[in-house]
Order: structure tokens, then sequence, then C-alpha cells
């Protein structure tokens, strides 16, 4: 079974330039988290999306951050413009269903350097 | 205050040596998971369990809920197994994982 894909795996952008990660989940899996890792951190959730719909984006910086995931499979994430505060490790992870306790699996992430 | 807390941040052992890194949550759970991140590489699910204890190969994990408490063991520590290990919980009645900010464990030859 192919793993969680992201791409690219590594990005580095001048500040103000857009940027766009792309998520192919696990066949099946209906779940979908993006998930930013600062250095020294822990991942944080960016958004959750069941099948196609967003179901917690709360912690999403909507004014320059959007996420899709048109047909609920693959999902791209993408900043404009993008902030030096914004260089970080971009992980997707997804999960064969929502409620209980799922296991969720990770993708390789995108390590996006912004200078 | 952090809702999971690892210990220690950092860990340098030896090839060869037992090592244990330590987990404690402060709130209701559902599942715990024990999760492996070398540098530049994504991240990869060791274990996830709700009671008792889970082995696999070299590597054990226990956990206590009542003491909100859990525990991974490193047997015969080899510099391969140099990596963070990231404890992370399924709040309890949510799909939500919060994780701790990991334990840097580097074994040297």
């Amino acid at each position: 079974e192919a793993g969680v894909v992201q791409s690219p795996r590594y990005k580095i952008i001048e500040k103000k330039q857009p940027v766009a990660f792309w998520c192919n989940p696990i066949s099946g899996h209906n779940t979908l988290y993006w998930y930013r890792q600062n250095l020294g951190q822990g991942p944080e959730l960016l958004i959750r999306y069941e099948n196609e719909e967003a179901v917690d984006d709360s912690q999403l910086p909507k004014d320059r951050f959007s996420a899709e995931r048109l047909k609920g499979v693959d999902s791209t994430l993408k900043i404009q413009p993008a902030e030096l505060g914004d260089s970080a490790v971009y992980l997707c992870a997804s999960s064969r269903t929502s409620g209980g306790t799922y296991e969720q699996y990770f993708g390789p992430g995108t390590r996006l350097t912004v200078t | 205050k952090n809702e999971v807390e690892q210990s220690p941040q950092n860990l340098t052992a030896q090839e060869g040596e037992f090592i244990t890194i330590n987990c404690s949550y402060s709130v209701g759970i559902s599942a715990l998971h024990w999760l492996q991140q070398h540098p530049g590489g994504g991240i990869v699910s060791l274990f996830m369990l709700s009671s008792g204890k889970k082995k696999h190969g070299r590597l054990i994990a226990t956990i206590n809920i009542q003491e909100k408490h859990s525990s991974l063991h490193i047997t015969a520590s080899h510099p391969r197994d140099s990596a963070v290990y990231i404890c992370a919980v399924y709040k309890g009645g949510s799909e939500k994982l919060v994780f701790g900010k990991g334990t840097k464990l580097t074994v040297n030859p």
C-alpha cells in the first residue's frame, strides 16, 4: 500500500511570492489533515477535511492561506503571499475515517524556506 | 501549560544503552501515539495504544491511563535510532491529535 505522497519535498522562495503544496492521501482514506511544524515544536493542525468538506479550519490563517480538496482525494495548500514566518515543515496526513481514534498516517513533509 | 509534555527534551546515549522517553498529558484521551521523525523526513507511527503495553522489535511502549503517563523504551539502542520521538494524544471525544514537542535522541557509536 502506497503511503501519503507530498510534493515538493523542499521549496525555497522569496517573501511575498506564492507557493503551493500538494498531497495525495492513502487510497481509501477519507480524512485528510494539513499540519505546520515549526523548528523544535510539534505539528499544529491547519485544516482537516472529511471527504471534500473542510470540517476544521479554525487554525488556518485565512488572509494568506487557502486549501482545497477537490473530489475528496488529493489536496493543495497554498500560501500567498509568503512571509518569513511561514518557514516550516508542512505535513499532510490521512486516516480512514474521522470519529474515534483512527490512526493518522503522515507524509514526508514539505520543508519551506522563505528568504 | 502544554496538554502533552515530554521529557527529556534532548537525550544522548551510547550505543547499546537502554533508553526511556516519558510523556505526560493533562486531558482525557482515547488513545496515544508514539511517532518517530528523522531529520528532513516525515513522521512514522511507531505505536498507537490506549491501554497496557505494546512491543515491536526493540521498542516497547506502555501507558498508564490512571496516571496519564506513557513511556517509550528502546532496548540495545543503535545510532540509527537517532531521531525525534513525538508523543501525541487523541483528546477524548474528538478526532483532534495533540502533539508534544518531541524528544531529540542521539545515539553515539
